[in-house]
């Protein structure tokens, strides 16, 4: 079955430590985001791609990075300088296009200490 | 500053009434309208892209209108089950950049059997 995998589903990570989340497709999806979820507040983007070796910020990118060397794989890192890294992370694909829906991932649940 | 408002925040209703909420957004340059189900430990799975005014859709007991003109999306749900309890988000992309996908807080909705 095709769907997006988001790995693992709970992290915790002493605070001043880089930590990298799993983004897998096999949809043959384009484009590909990273959402972040607080409480309260709705799906925030941070960073997406639309096509391999590319990809824009959100608007919270600060203090994470991304990388799409495989159309399959967008890696979302969280790095020492994210002051609230503790958050539900939400990956997603789709096709190209404001008309296509999104594809969601499961969902990593990040806490730092 | 762009938004989109989903009303109301929560809804608790019982087995069998039929239930609406309204999602807000801004009516110029409209390009699309998603609506998403997110229920508890799933993904969020996408219901309905909507982008011509007047439009209505319809999945099983659910279904959504459009008007671009005043800027909000109906979405009714008939005869409410417990498996509809989720919270309903929308979404809307200004500009048509699906990466710019801006969501509302969401409705929650509890339907008590």
């Amino acid at each position: 079955d095709g769907g997006i995998t988001q790995s693992p589903k709970y992290l915790f990570r002493k605070e001043g430590q880089n930590v990298t989340l799993s983004c897998e497709q096999n949809l043959n999806h384009d484009a590909m985001y990273w959402y972040r979820q607080d409480p309260g507040q709705g799906l925030r983007l941070i960073y997406y791609s639309q096509i391999v070796n590319d990809f824009q910020k959100g608007d919270i990118a600060e203090g994470y990075s991304v990388s799409r060397e495989k159309k399959e794989s967008f890696p979302l890192t969280v790095t020492s300088a994210q002051k609230n890294p503790t958050a539900f992370y939400l990956c997603a694909s789709s096709s190209d296009g404001s008309n296509s829906p999104l594809h969601f991932g499961n969902g990593t649940r990040l806490t730092v200490t | 500053i762009l938004n989109v408002e989903q009303s109301p925040q929560s809804l608790h209703v019982q087995e069998g009434d039929s239930t609406n909420f309204t999602c807000s957004f801004p009516s110029s340059n409209f390009y699309a309208l998603h609506w998403y189900r997110w229920e508890t430990a799933k993904s969020p799975e996408a219901l309905f892209v909507m982008t011509l005014n007047g439009d209505e859709k319809k999945k099983g007991r659910i279904s959504a209108t459009l008007n671009t003109k005043e800027g909000y999306s109906y979405l009714y749900i008939k005869g409410s089950q417990p498996e509809d309890s989720a919270t309903y988000l929308c979404a809307f992309p200004p500009g048509g950049s699906q990466g710019n996908l801006i969501f509302g807080k969401g409705t929650k909705l509890s339907v008590k059997p």
